[in-house]
C-alpha cells in the first residue's frame, strides 16, 4: 500500500489560510469517506483534527476544516496562528481492514 | 482522564524480538478496536496493525505481516505488539492508537541495531 501524497511544506502569515492536499487513489481516498487529518508538534504524538473527511472532534477549533473531491482530500486552516505550526498528516481507510497515511506536510507560520 | 501509555521499547539486535505494551486508563479497552502506528526517525506515520475489540480479528500492514503479532488482554486493559525477526528498518517510535485514531499514546522508541 503506497503512502498518500502530500506536499512537503506549506506556509502562511498569521491570519491567512493554508490548504494542504492529500492525494490517493480510488482504492483509498476516492473509495471511502474515511479520511482523517492529524496535527503533530515536534516530539509529540499526533492529534486527531478531522475525521470522516470533514468532522471535527470536540475541542478542535472550527478554523480547521476538511473536504474531499475524487481521490484528493484537503485540509484548510483558516486564521493561521503561531500554534498551528506543526506537521500535518492525512490518513484513509484503504479497504480490507487496512489503513494508509500521507507523507506529511510541514506547515510554517511566517 | 483517557490515556494510553506505551512501554517495552529499547535497543535490540537485528533478528531479535521485542514485546510492546500499551496500557489504557480512563476507559474500557474491550469496547474498541485498537491500532499500532509507527514513525521512523524524521519520517512519516505508518500504520502497522489493528485488532478488534474482542481480539478475534487482526490485520497487518504488508511490511510487518508474518513477523509482528498484535494481541490484547482486556482483563488488564492492555494492548500488545509482539515483534519478531526485527530489521533495521523497523527502527521507529511505536504508538498505540484508538479505533478511529482518536486517542494516541506518547510512543515508545524501538531501535534495531547491532
Amino acid at each position: 500500500q503506497s503512502a498518500l501524497t502530500q506536499p512537503p511544506s506549506a506556509s502562511g502569515s498569521p491570519g491567512q489560510s493554508v490548504t494542504i492536499s492529500c492525494t490517493g487513489a480510488r482504492s483509498d481516498v476516492g473509495g471511502y469517506n474515511y479520511v482523517s487529518w492529524y496535527q503533530q508538534h515536534s516530539g509529540k504524538a499526533p492529534k486527531l483534527m478531522i475525521y470522516e473527511v470533514s468532522k471535527r472532534p470536540s475541542g478542535v477549533p472550527d478554523r480547521f476544516s476538511g473536504s474531499k473531491s475524487g481521490n484528493t482530500a484537503s485540509l484548510t486552516v483558516s486564521g493561521l496562528q503561531a500554534e498551528d505550526e506543526a506537521d500535518y498528516y492525512c490518513s484513509s481507510y484503504a479497504g480490507s481492514n487496512n489503513y494508509v497515511f500521507g507523507t506529511g506536510t510541514k506547515v510554517t507560520v511566517l | 482522564e483517557v490515556q494510553l501509555v506505551e512501554s517495552g521499547g529499547g535497543l535490540v539486535q537485528p533478528g531479535g524480538s521485542l514485546r510492546l505494551s500499551c496500557a489504557a486508563s480512563g476507559f474500557t479497552l474491550n469496547t474498541y478496536a485498537m491500532n499500532w502506528v509507527r514513525q521512523a526517525p524524521g519520517k512519516g506515520l505508518e500504520w502497522v496493525s489493528i485488532i478488534s475489540g474482542g481480539g478475534g480479528s487482526t490485520y497487518y500492514g504488508d511490511s510487518v505481516k508474518g513477523r509482528f503479532t498484535i494481541s490484547r488482554d482486556n482483563s488488564k486493559n492492555t494492548l500488545y505488539l509482539q515483534m519478531n525477526s526485527l530489521r533495521a528498518e523497523d527502527t521507529a517510535v511505536y504508538y498505540c492508537a484508538g479505533e478511529g485514531f482518536d486517542i494516541w499514546g506518547q510512543g515508545t522508541l524501538v531501535t534495531v541495531s547491532s
